[in-house]
């Protein structure tokens, strides 16, 4: 399995982004991605998950109504969407699949948002 | 959420000998209706994606060494090295997954001395 994210991004406060991840050499609609923010320096946070077969999305309440999970079979492709940036979403997303434990990864993408 | 907890936070090491890491759960984190721990652990090398080398409590991921084992039960769970490398170098994180939403300890970092 192969997760290969979208590149690094820099955004000014209030403004929106979309993130991508896309999975190959697996069945792409039967697992679970799994969002995880890094800020930096510091350490992982689960953010939420979203199953490409059906679209079903969890969130983990500390980032529910702050990120959009989605994801789009046909292309194979997972996305993170924050909206309303402020400088404390400067961190690192990784997106990642879940079987059993989450034992793909994605490169990471780099987002940083700054006046 | 579970809490999880991690001791040491750093870990100097000498290559070749041992090396243990402690997580402690908040709760316990054997799902009894399947008998299953849901305890994993990730090793984050320097400027790389964490990637999974213990699922389950003590189910090794394909392609890690058998040196890198994972143990406990319920609430206190451990990973230990069996003879440290030079590529073990990074920080560790254990994870749950019995409950929403999923949560890491604070990683322990792991440096040769």
């Amino acid at each position: 399995a192969l997760l290969v994210q979208s590149g690094a991004e820099v955004k000014k406060p209030g403004e929106s982004l979309k993130l991508s991840c896309k999975g190959s050499g697996y069945s792409f609609s039967d697992y679970w991605i799994a969002w995880v923010r890094q800020m930096p320096g510091k350490g992982l946070e689960w953010m939420g998950m979203v199953y490409p077969g059906d679209s079903d999305t969890r969130y983990s309440p500390s980032f529910q109504g702050q990120v959009t999970l989605s994801a789009d079979m046909s292309i194979t492709t997972a996305y993170l969407q924050l909206n309303s940036l402020k400088a404390s979403d400067t961190a690192i997303y990784y997106c990642a699949r879940k079987s059993g434990g989450l034992d793909s990864w994605g490169q990471g993408t780099l987002v940083t948002v700054s006046s | 959420d579970i809490v999880l907890t991690q001791t040491p936070l750093s870990l100097p090491v000498t290559p070749g000998e041992a090396a243990s890491i402690s997580c402690r759960s908040s709760q316990s984190l054997l799902d009894a209706n399947d008998g299953y721990t849901y305890l994993d652990w990730y090793l984050q090398r320097p400027g790389q994606s964490p990637h999974l080398l213990i699922y389950t409590l003590s189910h090794r991921a394909p392609g890690v060494p058998d040196r890198f084992s994972g143990s406990g039960s319920r609430t206190n769970f451990t990973l230990k090295i069996r003879r440290v490398e030079a590529e073990d170098v990074g920080t560790y994180y254990c994870m749950q997954r019995l409950d929403f939403p999923s949560t890491f300890g604070p990683g322990t970092k792991v440096e040769i001395k």
